[in-house]
């Protein structure tokens, strides 16, 4: 069974850098067939992807994040990781690490294992 | 981005009740469409990818229908374990986006 655990400060300065890791277990992010993937949901509302990265380090991020956002990879430790800049206090969410697949021939992309999530609040 | 806007935000239902909620796209997504049950406290589960294929493991009581930019998930006969808030998300093109989410309570 494949399970994903967040990790990482749960408190952040404004201005300053959030900083995330996602171990993987069960299976590794180096598989062909699979995608690494970050969202995040702020207190009480909705889901927002941020990006996703394969492998080989190949990454797709969210425009509206793009300027901000770094998403890595690490295959010796079987973890990725998000980091997030600048940030202020609209960047605080739970923050879900999720696998991603294309299924099928018409390659649909969908979010099959997540973590837990992990609260990051952004205050001083 | 494609926006997606679900109906109803929130709903009152009993066990046994037959259930619809509605997601619409801002533009055709083809069968780009997955639905999500989200309980308090808990990462998001997924049902349906496809539009309406059924995610192994889901019980079939729950389904998923629709094509271009109208999408439904039906659940047949609620049980007190769907009390929780579903999500739709397109992923027919990125960014990948969700709908604000349908939440279903207790009647």
């Amino acid at each position: 069974q494949v399970q994903l655990q967040e990790s990482g400060p749960g408190l952040v300065k404004p201005s300053e850098t959030l900083s995330l890791s996602c171990t993987v277990s069960g299976g590794s992010v180096s598989s062909a067939s699979h995608y690494w993937t970050w969202i995040r949901q702020p207190p009480g509302k909705g889901l927002d992807w941020i990006g996703f990265i394969y492998h080989s380090g190949s990454t797709t991020y969210n425009p509206s994040l793009k300027t901000r956002v770094t998403i890595s990879v690490d295959t010796s430790k079987n973890q990725f990781s998000l980091k997030l800049s600048s940030v202020t206090a609209a960047d605080t969410a739970v923050y879900y690490c999720a696998r991603m697949y294309y299924h099928g021939s018409a390659s649909y992309p969908l979010f099959d294992y997540w973590g837990q999530g992990t609260l990051v609040t952004v205050s001083s | 981005d494609i926006q997606m806007t679900q109906s109803p935000s929130s709903l009152s239902a009993s066990v046994g009740d037959r259930l619809t909620i509605t997601c619409r796209a801002s533009q055709s997504i083809s069968d780009y469409l997955n639905w999500y049950q989200q309980k308090p406290g808990k990462a998001p589960e997924l049902l349906i990818y496809a539009a309406s294929s059924l995610q192994s493991g889901v019980p079939s009581r729950f389904s998923g229908s629709g094509s271009g930019t109208d999408f439904t998930l039906t659940i047949s006969s609620l049980q007190p374990e769907d009390f929780a808030t579903y999500y739709c998300q397109q992923s027919y093109v990125t960014p990948w986006t969700f709908g604000q989410g349908s939440k279903v309570e207790i009647k």
